[in-house]
């Protein structure tokens, strides 16, 4: 149980074009989804929370008009990177939180996005 | 100073021996802890996670929390090579944080045969 898929796992994009990921739960409801971006040798850094039926909470820093997150179901979430370019070439991860207490998550396998 | 520090390693063992990851942290308000285990390249898997201090096994993983000291322990006994990946442990509070996990750096371990 508690399976979170991403799509695509692999992307590369021209500079100045859109990219939309995909993550879902697959056998559980999420009503928050987290986004998460890593480099390479470093920690997860998060993004954004995704509420279910509401705007995402975006943490400092995290340009909201570029990094377009929908949450539009409880087992659907989009991050739609807009614009792209080569800096926002990244490994980004999405997690559903589980319907446990712990707040444990739950994460994607990744995407990689290249921006060339 | 950072919420979570890890030891970040790397760090490098025999097979079968005995393997201690630890963090600490700063925020009193974290109160569910948790491991979590990356290879490269993919989404990390979720361990072990607890809530009160004391131990919580599962099979060849250990998870330590001692609340009073803020410090946080993941044992793996009898490791494996296939147990070589990053470790990262994670937290979370209440309140307005509720939810949001605070990752440590990440430790990477590798088990030779």
């Amino acid at each position: 149980g508690a399976v979170v898929s991403q799509h695509p796992s692999r992307v590369i994009c021209k500079s100045g074009t859109s990219v939309k990921i995909e993550c879902r739960s697959l056998d559980f409801q999420a009503t928050t989804m987290f986004w998460y971006r890593q480099f390479p040798k470093q920690s997860l850094m998060l993004m954004a929370t995704s509420n279910e039926g509401s705007k995402a909470t975006y943490e400092q820093g995290v340009e909201k008009d570029k990094f377009l997150i929908n949450h539009a179901s409880l087992t659907l979430s989009t991050l739609t990177v807009t614009s792209a370019h080569p800096e926002d070439s990244s490994f980004y991860i999405c997690s559903a939180r589980g319907t446990g207490v712990f707040n444990e998550q739950y994460f994607g396998p990744g995407t990689r996005l290249t921006v060339t | 100073q950072k919420e979570v520090e890890q030891d970040p390693g790397p760090l490098s063992v025999p097979e079968g021996a005995i393997v201690s990851l630890n963090c600490t942290y700063s925020n009193s308000a974290f109160q569910y802890f948790m491991w979590y285990r990356q290879y490269s390249r993919k989404g990390p898997e979720l361990l072990m996670y607890t809530y009160s201090s004391g131990n919580k096994e599962d099979g060849r993983f250990t998870a330590q929390v001692d609340k009073s000291s803020k410090y946080i322990s993941l044992f793996i006994r009898d490791s494996q090579p296939s147990d070589s990946a990053t470790y990262l442990c994670a937290m979370s509070g209440g309140g307005t944080s509720y939810g949001k996990l605070t990752f440590g750096q990440g430790t990477i371990l590798t088990v030779h045969p």
